[in-house]
């Protein structure tokens, strides 16, 4: 039972539009969510987070949405970057426990120059 | 400020043999996770330690098991190996923050 769910294996966008990625969760007890960038060969990479008390976080080119009621997170890439070709993975933890950190299958996103 | 180290990077083994994989997490960090990382099924969370204690496990059967020191490094081992372990294995550590800092992995081979 996957209770972090990315139903988009992979999203193809133009350089300098947008890129959105989702992700849906079912546990309601999740209480912090994080992005992640994989690139090939390579650990993930810490890319932006949000707690459940708000409803949005940016950083620079990166801003997170979470919608509670409708367990529902999206990370929106403004623009995008050929750089920005990778491996994207939603995750989400516990109140109870912060570092049981549980990952969704990742969206595999391209950049076309 | 050196990154989380997984040793080895690449590892091949057979059926039934055991293989310890090792992570050095960042200095002052305590937390120590592990990951399984298979094509389609993301990082699935095996199990954390915090300050040599198993703090939370996930949903694998117990030839996966590990352990913390002292030095909050950490070791996972996994027993009696079936072809279904082949993948990346992940360590992340953190300040608990549940902002985690992954090493580059150990790629597990079971022939």
């Amino acid at each position: 039972d996957q209770q972090v769910k990315q139903n988009s294996p992979s999203l193809s966008v133009q350089e300098g539009r947008i890129s959105i990625l989702n992700c849906d969760y079912t546990n309601s007890m999740f209480d912090y969510f994080l992005w992640y960038k994989k690139y090939p060969a390579e650990g993930p990479t810490f890319l932006i987070s949000i707690s459940s008390i708000k409803d949005k976080n940016e950083d620079g080119r990166f801003t997170v949405f979470l919608n509670k009621s409708a367990k529902h997170l999206s990370l929106h890439i403004v623009p995008s970057q050929p750089g920005d070709s990778a491996v994207y993975f939603c995750a989400a933890s516990p109140k109870t426990s912060y570092d049981k950190v549980i990952f969704g299958p990742g969206t595999s996103l391209s950049v076309i120059p | 400020k050196a990154g989380v180290t997984q040793t080895p990077r690449y590892l091949i083994k057979t059926r039934g043999q055991q293989v310890t994989l090792s992570c050095s997490p960042i200095s002052g960090h305590r937390s120590v996770s592990w990951y399984q990382q298979t094509p389609g099924q993301g990082l699935q969370f095996l199990f954390e330690y915090f300050s040599e204690t198993q703090r939370n496990k996930g949903n694998f059967p117990g030839r996966f098991s590990g352990r913390q020191f002292s030095n909050s490094r950490s070791e996972m081992n996994v027993s009696t190996l079936e072809l279904g372990d082949s993948a990346l294995y992940l360590c992340a550590s953190s300040l608990g923050s549940g902002e985690a800092f992954f090493g580059q992995g150990t790629r597990l081979t079971v022939v």
